[in-house]
């Protein structure tokens, strides 16, 4: 039962544009959102976050919204370079839980 | 900054051996994790420890221990191996000191464990 779910396996934009990576959970107790970004052969590199108690946090070309209501969180870059190019996972954790939940990942790849 | 530090990278062992993971966390970090990642697979959360002390415990097998030592360093050892042991190990670790961050988990580079 995947509680954590990235529907779109890949997206493709063009450098300058904005890209938009969604993710939608099932558990209503997540509290705690985070994005990953992952190269081959790397670890995920931490890139943003939003508690439950937020609607939206942006930290310079990224900006993560988060829809309580719907389950629904998303990540925009803007504008995208492609330095983006990478896989993104979304993650979630509970309250009291240390544990993150993480999607399937997307992958992003950016266009010159 | 200083990072996670994982070793070895790369490990090949056979079926039925045993393997030890390690981990460095970033300096002052209190809290470990350890995920296994499998080919095209999401990272699974395995056991989590604070200050030396287990925290949670995930989808970890039986074959399976880890500890976290006074440096705080931890170490994840795998006995009886089994091919669908074949992974990427990662460690991450966090600070509970910093309330407003205390969920942000580090990642390290990651071992790349394969049993033959």
């Amino acid at each position: 039962d995947q509680q954590v779910k990235q529907n779109s396996p890949s997206l493709s934009v063009q450098e300058g544009r904005i890209s938009i990576l969604n993710c939608d959970y099932t558990n209503s107790m997540f509290d705690y959102f985070l994005w990953y970004k992952k190269y081959p052969a790397e670890g995920p590199t931490f890139l943003i976050s939003i508690s439950s108690i937020k609607d939206k946090n942006e930290d310079g070309r990224f900006t993560v919204f988060l829809n309580k209501s719907a389950k629904h969180l998303s990540l925009h870059i803007v504008p995208s370079q492609p330095g983006d190019s990478a896989v993104y996972f979304c993650a979630a954790s509970q309250g009291g839980s240390e544990k993150l939940v993480f999607g399937k990942g997307t992958k992003l790849t950016v266009n010159p | 900054a200083a990072g996670v530090i994982q070793s070895p990278r790369h490990l090949i062992k056979e079926k039925r051996e045993t393997a030890t993971l390690k981990c460095y966390p970033i300096p002052r970090h209190d809290t470990v994790y350890w995920y296994q990642q499998g080919p095209g697979q999401d990272p699974q959360f395995l056991i989590s420890f604070y200050e030396k002390m287990q925290s949670d415990k995930g989808s970890i097998p039986d074959r399976f221990s880890a500890q976290q030592f006074s440096d705080y360093h931890s170490e994840l050892n795998m006995s009886s191996l089994e091919l669908g042991d074949s992974a990427l190990y990662f460690c991450a670790s966090s600070s509970r000191q910093r309330t407003d961050s205390s969920y942000e988990q580090y990642f390290g580079p990651g071992t790349r464990l394969t049993v033959t």
